[in-house]
Order: structure tokens, then C-alpha cells, then sequence
């Protein structure tokens, strides 16, 4: 079974505008990380956040996590017709001789209307 | 080069056919892995090698096959697949050397698709 679960599923907004996407996961988690996939392709990294972390930014982008909670959010500001894509949140688990398997949730559909 | 290649981008294969996947990254990785993404799912990891030795296999069925030749390449032997086993394939790498974590890097995938 997935680790996380994004919401939403689809989210449809206007170019400028913030985008927040939330992830919930089941089990204590080592680290947390956010992947961006434009339709179809691979997978880019977008960032990780640590699991003593309760904030981290990079440039547009706002991850924050709650341990407690079993969540974290990615926040895209200032949205471009670009950023449309699905985005992935993932935990990760140690796999041995410094592997790390990643978990996907089911991903959050974004699209950014010009 | 941060690049994950691999190679084809797209297959069409019959029920009875061989054939093979192939990935290859020239960033000094030591960790390499496949995944399999269904339409609108996520990818869901297949098999994880380290160091060029097999450390993970999610109970894949043995119609795949993988093989880590040397630390720059990992194949995916496909035999004998079903109609249900058309999917996205991605490789992705990783350093393989970092003590807590690691990102993945992950090639453009390989659709495939079984007639």
C-alpha cells in the first residue's frame, strides 16, 4: 500500500496564484521528499525535507512537515503555466549499501491556467 | 552530466517476444532502480541495485529479469509478458554514498506497451 496520500487529487488555478498540496503518510518516516512529473516523463526531484525539519523553501517552493500529524504540505508560489504537472510527495526508506526505496503517494494533479 | 537516459522510449512487444530495457547514467552512482507507473498512479519501485548487487526485489514476477552489467548500466530483461504489463518503466539513480538519504534521479522512461 502507499505510504502517502496527496490532496487533492486535481487542483486548477490561476496563473499567480498559490498552489498548496498536502501529503499524509502512515509510519514514522526517515525523510520526506516532494517529485514534480510533467505529463508522461520522469520524475525531477523538487526538494527533501528532513524529518527533525519543520520548514524548508526553495525559491518558489515552501515544504513544511508535521511529524506529529503525519503530514506536509508543498506550496508553490506565484504559480506559471509551467508548473503544471503532478507532484509527488515520497518517503523513503533505507534499502542497505546506501539504497533508499522511496514510497510515492497517489500525486496531486496541478494545473496552472494562463 | 546529471542525466538518466534510457533507451527506447517507447516498445511494442507481442505476449511471446524477448526483449530488453536499458539505463544508463554517467554521474558515478552506485544505487540504481526500476519502477513501474500505470497511468495516473505512481511509480511503484520494482527492484533496487547497490553497488551492482541486487538489493531489493518487491516480489516482481520472473517475466523481469534485471541485470547491473557495471555501475553506469542496468537492463530490464522482459520474457513472456501480459497485456497487463504495459506501463511506464523508469530507471532512476542515486549517489549510494550519502549516510541519511538520497535523492533519485530518474530517466524519461521507457512506455511499453504488450499486445
Amino acid at each position: 500500500s502507499q505510504q502517502g496520500e496527496e490532496d487533492p487529487q486535481a487542483l486548477s488555478i490561476q496563473e499567480g496564484e498559490n498552489a498548496t498540496m498536502n501529503c499524509s503518510y502512515k509510519t514514522s518516516i526517515n525523510n520526506l521528499q516532494w517529485y514534480r512529473q510533467n505529463s508522461g516523463r520522469g520524475l525531477v526531484h523538487l526538494i527533501l525535507i528532513r524529518s527533525n525539519e519543520r520548514e524548508k523553501h526553495s525559491g518558489r517552493l515552501r515544504v513544511t512537515l508535521d511529524t506529529s500529524k503525519k503530514s506536509s504540505s508543498l506550496l508553490i508560489t506565484a504559480s506559471r503555466a509551467a508548473d503544471t504537472a503532478s507532484y509527488f510527495c515520497a518517503t523513503d526508506k533505507n534499502s542497505g549499501a546506501g539504497s533508499y526505496q522511496l514510497t510515492f503517494g497517489k500525486g496531486t494533479k496541478l494545473s496552472v491556467i494562463p | 552530466d546529471t542525466e538518466v537516459t534510457q533507451t527506447p522510449k517507447h516498445l511494442v512487444m507481442g505476449m511471446t517476444n524477448k526483449k530488453s530495457l536499458k539505463c544508463e547514467q554517467h554521474m558515478g552512482h552506485r544505487a540504481m532502480y526500476w519502477y513501474k507507473q500505470k497511468a495516473k498512479k505512481p511509480p511503484e519501485l520494482m527492484f533496487v541495485y547497490s553497488y551492482e548487487k541486487l538489493s531489493i526485489n518487491e516480489s516482481v514476477p520472473s517475466r523481469f529479469s534485471p541485470e547491473c552489467p557495471n555501475s553506469s548500466l542496468l537492463n530490464l530483461h522482459l520474457h513472456a509478458l501480459q497485456p497487463e504489463d504495459s506501463a511506464l518503466y523508469l530507471c532512476a539513480s542515486s549517489q549510494g554514498s550519502l549516510p541519511n538519504t538520497d535523492t533519485q534521479y530518474f530517466g524519461p522512461g521507457t512506455r511499453l506497451t504488450v499486445l
